[in-house]
């Protein structure tokens, strides 16, 4: 059982590259999502996706685009990296619901940005 | 404002030593409530949630929490302590708003001493 699924683990940028994370869910979930996890932040959502073609922002998604173009896909880019960008990126995929629904994480890919 | 607030950044118990974590929330009305576990270098996984009924709900892993609405708690306990225990715990809260997002809080860091 895969779940969800993100690419890649790990990833270096140098300040002002752009780059694209992957995530795939096998799951059939209406709902994804993209998190960051900061020490002693926990988890802030970045965007999020209640369906195909559609996406909407969450808490803080200044920097960062998405794309939801197939219902198993959603995908996180930056196009201009920056070093507060440093994190932890979390994916996660849920079936529809308005906060009962629990989600089901990926193993997340850490990003640093030089 | 909704908030959820872990007080215990790390804890420290010993292996089958009882634990207790705990969770506070803020929210308008009766919220979703979950605990998430998280290892080392992995996603988050769900223990256990509560939506309503019994407040004493049952999770996997021998986990327990209880909800106390007259103190706007969400504790999560487990008798003894086993060391693969050893994690980072996450309580949140689900919000009743478009896309199913929750309120995490910032986590708290479990040790088990052998």
């Amino acid at each position: 059982n895969a779940g969800v699924t993100q690419t890649p683990k790990f990833r270096v940028l140098k300040t002002g590259q752009s780059m694209t994370l992957l995530c795939a869910q096998d799951m059939n979930h209406e709902y994804m999502y993209w998190y960051r996890q900061d020490p002693g932040m926990g988890l802030r959502l970045i965007h999020y996706s209640v369906g195909e073609g559609t996406t909407a922002k969450g808490e803080v998604p200044d920097g960062y685009n998405v794309s939801r173009l197939k219902k198993q896909n959603f995908l996180l880019g930056l196009e201009s990296a920056a070093p507060s960008q440093t994190s932890v990126y979390f994916c996660a995929s849920s079936p529809p619901g308005t906060g009962g629904s629990p989600l089901h994480f990926g193993n997340g890919t850490r990003l640093t940005v030089t | 404002a909704q908030s959820v607030t872990q007080p215990d950044i790390h804890i420290t118990v010993s292996e089958g030593a009882s634990l207790e974590l705990r969770c506070n929330y803020s929210y308008g009305a009766t919220p979703y409530l979950f605990w998430y576990v998280q290892s080392p270098g992995q996603g988050l996984q769900l223990l256990l949630k509560y939506f309503s009924g019994d407040t004493l709900v049952q999770g996997i892993k021998g986990f327990e929490a209880e909800f106390k609405r007259s103190q706007s708690s969400f504790n999560l306990r487990k008798p003894s302590v086993h060391w693969s225990d050893a994690a980072e715990y996450f309580c949140a809260v689900g919000a009743l708003l478009t896309g199913n997002q929750f309120y995490f809080g910032t986590g708290t860091s479990l040790t088990v001493i052998p």
